[in-house]
């Protein structure tokens, strides 16, 4: 079945350093979903990509879809205290299902 | 947060003991998902629902099952708990562009 993976697990930043993580499916995507979930709380939406090669941005925070719509990547500029916690990806194959990745959790050391 | 409600937030449960959980939503919503969360795995599909009656297996369903009477309301039973099901369960509904809202979670201990 279809598998989705992340990278890295952990990652420990500066505040103020760049942040990426890393998504990659082992089938062609029709979308992917980015979450996130601080500590102890719920996953949150934060947007969803469909077309191939896509990048949109909210603020400092960079989000892109492979041009085989097979891998997606989220970059955060200058990281903050708040960009703490664990960012998800989520991607559709086509069905009604989204598939979960591991996910990456994020420390922002002050 | 799409007005979703889970029940219990907290139970602690002895091994072979049956339980269930509530996910309540208020907005009409036809899709509904379980999920459990464990380190290292994020999220996994449990059962899902797309209205009344109307259910599917996810991923990890085995020892799980479902049940939706009610468009507003979606149970998830673990028939005989086993300590491999202590675990972070989460509720979701999807809106109509896909993006999912989860509930605030039920944490969930089998001794």
């Amino acid at each position: 079945g279809q598998q989705v993976m992340q990278i890295p697990q952990y990652q420990h930043v500066q505040e103020g350093e760049d942040f990426t993580t890393y998504c990659n499916s082992s089938t062609t995507l029709s979308n992917i979903q980015w979450y996130k979930q601080r500590p102890g709380g719920h996953p949150v939406f934060l947007i969803q990509l469909v077309k191939s090669g896509e990048v949109k941005k909210q603020k400092r925070l960079t989000f892109q879809f492979g041009e085989a719509k097979k891998n997606s990547s989220l970059h955060i500029t200058a990281t903050q205290t708040t960009d703490v916690g664990t960012y998800f990806c989520a991607g559709r194959d086509y069905g009604q299902s989204f598939v979960f990745g591991p996910g990456t959790r994020l420390s922002v050391l002050p | 947060d799409a007005g979703i409600t889970q029940s219990p937030r907290h139970k602690v449960t002895e091994t072979g003991t049956p339980v269930t959980l509530r996910c309540h939503q208020t907005e009409n919503h036809r899709y509904m998902y379980w999920y459990r969360q464990d380190p290292g795995h994020g999220l996994r599909l449990i059962h899902y629902s797309y209205g009344v009656k109307d259910t599917d297996k996810g991923e990890v369903s085995d020892g799980y099952s479902v049940s939706r009477s009610k468009t507003e309301d979606f149970l998830l039973t673990l028939e005989s708990a086993t300590s491999s099901q202590t675990s972070v369960y989460f509720c979701a509904i999807r809106t109509q562009g896909t993006e999912a809202f989860f509930g605030q979670g039920t944490r969930l201990t089998v001794v």
